[in-house]
């Protein structure tokens, strides 16, 4: 299996500040990545597929890059409602695999 | 409104079994493959299962392979998950989730999750 793995666990930002995510795959997987954005109690929500093809309906303050083994998710100007957890996830190969999640706090 | 509702959660002892539907609509639902991907309290998600539209491809996750089965009705746009010989850590909100029309695209519909709980 694929292993996913995100850094930081956990970042504590402001209102306003740029993030940026991490996600390492621990093979190859092309640019078949895709970030989620999961809130308590709540189904995830897919931002962006592919690394960088952002979802209909997504604010364009969320971005994605990468290919191969190493991707990032950048949000620009953090809003309050983007307080969550976020998660990737690799789609080249089965079984599907998450990272373990970025949980993204109020400072 | 494109959606997916889930059902059949529930308590069970370890040993038994559950099997949980995902009813589709507002999509024509045979042409898609389908997840269920499962989290458990406090945790981050695992996709446990995959069946592809015909439902000709199957994947499972080692974690339930050869105790859960994945089938579909695509006449009644529904999603089944069989779970049988169930165990403590199989206790996990369930949910079921759409692929996205491009292959290898990610997950762009889910459910509003299920609740399992395997406890004696």
């Amino acid at each position: 299996d694929i292993q996913m793995t995100q850094s930081p666990s956990s970042v504590s930002a402001s209102v306003g500040d740029r993030v940026t995510i991490t996600c390492r795959a621990s093979q190859g997987i092309s640019s078949w990545l895709a970030w989620y954005q999961q809130k308590p109690g709540k189904a995830p929500k897919l931002l962006i597929s592919a690394a960088s093809s952002l979802q209909s309906g997504v604010p364009s303050r969320f971005s994605g890059s990468g290919s191969g083994t190493d991707f990032t998710l950048s949000i620009s100007s953090l809003q309050p409602e983007d307080f969550a957890t976020y998660y990737c996830q690799q789609a080249n190969s089965f079984p599907r695999t998450f990272g373990q999640g970025t949980k993204v706090e109020i400072k | 409104e494109v959606q997916l509702v889930e059902s059949g959660g529930g308590l069970v002892q370890p040993g038994g079994s559950l099997r949980l539907s995902c009813a589709a609509s507002g999509f024509t639902f045979s042409p898609y493959s389908m997840n269920w991907v499962r989290q458990a309290p406090g945790k981050g998600l695992e996709c446990i299962s995959y069946l592809s539209g015909n439902s000709k491809t199957i994947y499972y996750a080692n974690s339930v392979k050869g105790r859960f089965t994945i089938s579909r009705d695509n006449a009644k746009n529904s999603l089944y998950l069989q779970m049988n010989s169930l165990r403590d850590e199989d206790t996990a909100v369930y949910y079921c989730a759409r692929n996205t029309a491009a292959p290898s695209g990610g997950m762009d519909v889910w459910g509003q999750g299920t609740t399992v709980t395997v406890s004696s």
